[in-house]
């Protein structure tokens, strides 16, 4: 079974400007969460999609951050305009919860590492 | 916030159990204790989870308390490739599908 997607693996950008983040889920993952994780911290919850409906954004940064899965499958995550402090490492993670699966078992992708200059 | 306590760090010699502890004391009846790991460089990855009763799969033992409010992972025979940062993490229970992680603890296997 092929896992869970991510591209790019870097980029480095400067700070005001825009980046996209493409994540493509485990096949029939009905969920698909991204998460920012800074260094030498855990990962933090951005948003958790329910096929192509928001679950939960309350951790969004709205005025710069936005994503969207579109047909319920790809999604892609929106920083624009960057700033320093959005360096870190983007995880996108997927999981059948909810679907004939009562446990919380979210498989992730090797994630985008974002440099901000 | 996380509603876990954990070491930041730990050392375990390469083909000794490794024990890692983790504190949850506010758990609720309902909610779950997940623990995953993260490989340096890689995404996080499930372990194993538990209610109340002990567990065991292929890759560890999950022990918790008879309180709840305590839970130990066990990896029976630790290699170097078990190095990496575990997180204890309570499900929000209620369907939620979520997980919160805090720092976790550096499990360094030690040749």
């Amino acid at each position: 079974e092929a896992g869970v997607a991510q591209s790019p693996r870097y980029k480095i950008i400067e700070k005001r400007q825009s980046v996209a983040f493409w994540c493509n889920p485990i096949s029939g993952h009905a969920t698909l969460y991204w998460y920012q994780q800074i260094l030498g911290q855990g990962p933090k919850l951005l948003i958790q999609f329910q096929n192509n409906g928001v679950v939960d954004d309350s951790q969004l940064p709205k005025d710069r951050f936005s994503a969207e899965r579109l047909k319920g499958v790809d999604s892609t995550l929106k920083i624009q305009p960057a700033k320093l402090e959005d360096s870190a490492v983007y995880l996108c993670a997927s999981s059948s919860s909810g679907y004939g699966n009562s446990y919380n078992e979210q498989f992730f992708g090797p994630g985008t590492r974002l440099t901000v200059l | 916030d996380a509603k876990t306590t954990q070491p930041p760090s730990m050392d375990c010699a390469e083909g000794r159990a490794a024990n890692l502890p983790c504190n949850h004391s506010t758990i609720s009846g309902n909610e779950y204790v997940y623990w995953y790991r993260q490989i340096h460089s890689q995404g996080p990855q499930y372990i194993i989870h538990g209610l109340k009763n002990n567990e065991t799969n292929e890759m560890a033992s999950l022990i918790i308390t008879e309180d709840r409010k305590s839970s130990t992972l066990i990896l029976p025979h630790a290699t170097l490739r078990d190095t990496a940062v575990y997180y204890c993490i309570v499900d929000l229970g209620a369907g939620s599908y979520q997980l919160t992680f805090g720092k976790g603890t550096k499990l360094s296997v030690i040749p």
